[in-house]
């Protein structure tokens, strides 16, 4: 079965700093999808990111980017010049196939120091 | 964007009685809906996966008789907990799959008496 793994219970960065949020995976599949959701504290559900695994090249959305080590079944997300309002629950995912169910990590909450 | 809604945002019910939770694909037809509960502070667990015209499939562990998934069009998924107990009170998700890319709804969060 996949697994998905976030170390990082909890992480905190000042005010426009960088912080990278950590997760890792095991699957025995070739086709399958990673992403990042934010929860924030009204627990709406937002994607940050997708990577398919198909793709070398790490994707980016403006200040939030992951480094994709498909080797090493690692699926970090960066977020450059945080922001306040980036404060909230961060999860990772993996989506078997592209139109399967969501394994969601355990999740990482990232507080934003003024 | 995809939205999907969820109603009721809150509920609050006798233990014993069923709760009915709809989950609503706004501006787009989801052949696929997937049922989450949350518990406080941590990750989403899949409850089922609900595609329209055909029965649920429960995750291991789930009761399918106690949580009734019924996705009647492209649109819609209701998820009814029958006599619910005080441990049913968590905060339910549901989202919508189009494409490649799933849509989360806002949450019910369920508190039973």
């Amino acid at each position: 079965a996949q697994t998905v793994t976030q170390s990082q219970p909890e992480m905190s960065v000042q005010e426009a700093e960088t912080v990278t949020l950590s997760c890792t995976y095991d699957t025995s599949e070739s086709d399958y999808y990673l992403f990042w959701y934010k929860q924030p504290p009204s627990r709406q559900m937002i994607l940050v990111i997708r990577q398919e695994a198909y793709k070398q090249q790490n994707a980016t959305e403006n200040r939030f980017s992951v480094n994709f080590q498909k080797a090493a079944k690692s699926f970090s997300l960066k977020i450059s010049d945080s922001q306040l309002g980036d404060a909230a629950m961060y999860f990772c995912a993996y989506q078997r196939g592209g139109s399967e169910k969501l394994v969601f990590g355990k999740g990482t909450k990232l507080t934003v120091n003024p | 964007g995809a939205v999907v809604s969820q109603h009721p945002s809150r509920v609050i019910c006798k233990s014993g009685t069923s709760v009915k939770i709809e989950c609503r694909s706004l501006d787009f037809q989801a052949t696929t809906m997937f049922w989450y509960r949350q518990f406080p502070k941590q990750s989403l667990m899949l409850m089922a996966t609900s595609n329209e015209g055909s029965k649920a499939t429960y995750e291991q562990g789930v009761e399918k008789d106690k949580f009734l998934i019924n996705h009647a069009s492209l649109t819609l998924s209701t998820l009814t907990v029958t006599s619910a107990h005080p441990e049913d009170s968590s905060f339910y998700i549901c989202s919508a799959q189009t494409g490649y890319e799933q849509y989360f709804g806002p949450g019910t969060r369920l508190t039973v008496t």
